[in-house]
Formats: structure tokens, sequence, C-alpha cells
């Protein structure tokens, strides 16, 4: 069964400190990976996305790795602001005959001043 | 502002009633998505349009349908409302057809089912 789960379910951290956020995927055919960040009550917000062939991507702050042997992805945060508390979901498209899009129940960081 | 509009932001309706939602994609983008995100649930793809033809289909239901208009706007109508169709509901857009490009969401329509 194609799933997508993420881990921890909710963290809590100090501003300017650093964090990693796990996903794993059961996914089969895998077509790329999504990282988005969700504000309470808005539309997720596009942080990366990764194809089978990248390891690594990052958007500022955010870089995201990928271990496409072992279906895991991860999330580092640098050095992270009060705005960073958001949802983080982690989003799996599979390419089996037409796409579609597996998503984790997302992590909950809050950034504590 | 990802540049895709929904409306209305809010709907409150009551069950066994049908509602319609509406989403204009970004300038230029080709591709619309729905997804419904309901707390029990996460974030679900429903389904995807592009250009007018229905693409990629995800966990709609048959009380469910959506269109895609020649201005490339999307409606999603939901029909036969029952109390766990409560959720929000996002359109999200692309240029591309699928699977490979950023999705740009919207802000959601808040559907409450009395």
């Amino acid at each position: 069964k194609n799933q997508v789960e993420q881990s921890p379910q909710s963290l809590i951290i100090l501003e300017g400190k650093n964090c990693t956020l796990q996903c794993n995927y059961t996914v089969s055919p895998f077509s790329n990976l999504r990282w988005y960040k969700q504000d309470t009550g808005r539309g997720p917000v596009s942080l990366t996305i990764m194809t089978f062939s990248e390891n690594t991507k990052s958007n500022g702050r955010y870089t995201a790795t990928l271990d496409a042997d072992t279906k895991q992805s991860s999330l580092h945060i640098t050095a992270s602001q009060l705005s960073d508390s958001a949802s983080y979901i982690c989003v799996v498209t599979s390419t089996s005959g037409t796409y579609k899009y597996i998503f984790g129940t997302g992590t909950r960081l809050k950034v504590l001043a | 502002d990802s540049g895709v509009t929904q409306t209305p932001k809010h709907l409150i309706t009551a069950t066994g009633q049908r509602v319609t939602l509406r989403c204009s994609p970004r300038s230029g983008d080709l591709s619309v998505y729905w997804y419904q995100q309901s707390l029990d649930q996460g974030l679900q793809f429903l389904i995807q349009y592009y250009n007018g033809e229905e693409r990629a289909k995800g966990n709609i239901l048959e009380r469910f349908s959506a269109q895609q208009f020649p201005d490339l706007h999307s409606e999603l109508n939901l029909s036969s409302l029952e109390l766990g169709d409560s959720a929000l509901y996002f359109c999200a857009s692309s240029v591309e057809t699928g699977g490979t490009g950023a999705q740009y969401f919207g802000p959601g329509t808040r559907l409450l089912v009395l």
C-alpha cells in the first residue's frame, strides 16, 4: 500500500536552533518527493521538489535530502525563526499510469522565542 | 499571495445540499488540482484537470465532480453533502501537465456541513 509517514508528529524548538524532520515512504513507482510548509488555515507553500536522481535540494534555510534506496527524506531547517512555526508536509508523487499524490500527515513545528 | 484565487472563502450549508466551489488558476497555468483537507484524514488529492481535460483522479467520491472551463477556471461540485464532507478544500495550479512541477495553492474554501 502506498504510504507516507512523517516524524515527529510535533516538535518544539527555540529560536535560532536547527531541526530535522523525517519522511519515510513506501510509494511505488516513485516520481518525485515534495516538501510543503503550511501555516494554520492557509494553503501549502512549496519548499522543494526532488526527483529520483537528486540527493539534496536547498531553499534558503531549508535543505531537503532524499535517499531513494531506503525511501527516506529529511527536511533540515537551519537557524530557525518564529515564522517557521507551521506544519511541514511531505508528499510523494506516484506515476502508476497517471499521477497520484500521497500526503504525509505532517509535522507540526513550534518555534519559541 | 500565490496568484490562485478561490471563492467563496467560507460556506455553511446543510446535509443533503449541493455546493459549488470555484477556482481561478495563476495566469498562464493550464493545470488545476483539487484537494481536501480534513482534521481526521489530512490532505487528500481529489482530481486534476489540464487544459479542460481530466488528467488524474485521486480519492474523489462519486458525489463530487469537477470541470475546467475554456477560460481555465475550475469548479468543484459537491452534492448530497454529509457531515463528513466538512473540510478545507484547496485548489492548486501549475504550468505542466502534472507530476513534476511546482503547484501553487490557493487560500482554500472552508466548508461546514451542519
